[in-house]
């Protein structure tokens, strides 16, 4: 059984541009979370998304912005890259995002923005 | 109040020995599940093992098992027989199900775990 896939895995910004990320959750999950990963704030939720519609968000400037697909892949954006936005992002796959023991996550996407 | 509050900065443990990384925790849901994931310097964030609010026994997933004092509010990993391979940043989690915040986990700082040959 696949697990959670996420591309790209190393990338490289400057500052101002714009990032999307790609996750793949574990066949017939259909709940897709994403957390952003840095030295000073630790791990931190972006948002949630379950059949295609956010319901979590976390405290986050609008810069960041999710979708999710009607297969249950899910991407991120984020516009207007600043250096601090350098982090690792790691996406979570569970199969309602509710109560249960089954969250995995991918080996994450390592952002540096220069 | 941290809800996750991890302690251990780092640890050291010998090879084939024991060791135990603490998680306190605080939420007034009355129902919520704790996880234990295993993160090496590749970025992977590998789940270990889970534990309900409800459940009545302690989890255990081979080597590792949870030590869970809900009176207590403590959710501590054991991790028996260490290995090298154990060497890794341990993050407790919480997800809390009837809060605002369901649906997403909240991480501890981590604990740094070196295995000692």
């Amino acid at each position: 059984k696949a697990g959670v896939t996420q591309t790209p895995r190393y990338l490289i910004k400057t500052r101002g541009q714009q990032v999307t990320l790609s996750c793949s959750p574990i066949s017939g999950h259909r709940s897709v979370s994403w957390y952003q990963q840095t030295p000073g704030q630790g791990l931190q939720f972006l948002f949630e998304y379950f059949s295609e519609t956010q319901r979590n968000k976390g405290n986050f400037p609008g810069r960041f912005s999710g979708r999710q697909f009607s297969n249950s892949r899910s991407e991120m954006n984020v516009s207007t890259l600043e250096l601090g936005d350098s982090a690792l992002y790691l996406c979570a796959s569970s199969p309602n995002g509710g109560s249960g023991n089954t969250i995995y996550f991918g080996e994450g996407s390592w952002l540096t923005v220069v | 109040a941290q809800k996750i509050t991890q302690t251990q900065p780092g640890m050291f443990v010998q090879e084939k020995e024991a060791v135990t990384l603490d998680c306190t925790y605080d939420t007034s849901d009355p129902s919520y599940g704790l996880f234990w994931y295993k993160q090496p310097s590749s970025g992977e964030m590998i789940f270990l093992i889970y534990q309900g609010s409800y459940d009545q026994q302690n989890a255990t997933e081979g080597r590792y098992s949870l030590n869970f004092q809900k009176a207590r509010k403590s959710a501590n990993l054991v991790i028996s027989a260490s290995q090298l391979g154990d060497s890794a940043m341990y993050f407790c989690a919480m997800r809390e199900d009837f809060s605002g915040s369901a649906r997403q986990l909240t991480f501890g700082s981590g604990t740094q775990l070196t295995v000692l040959p």
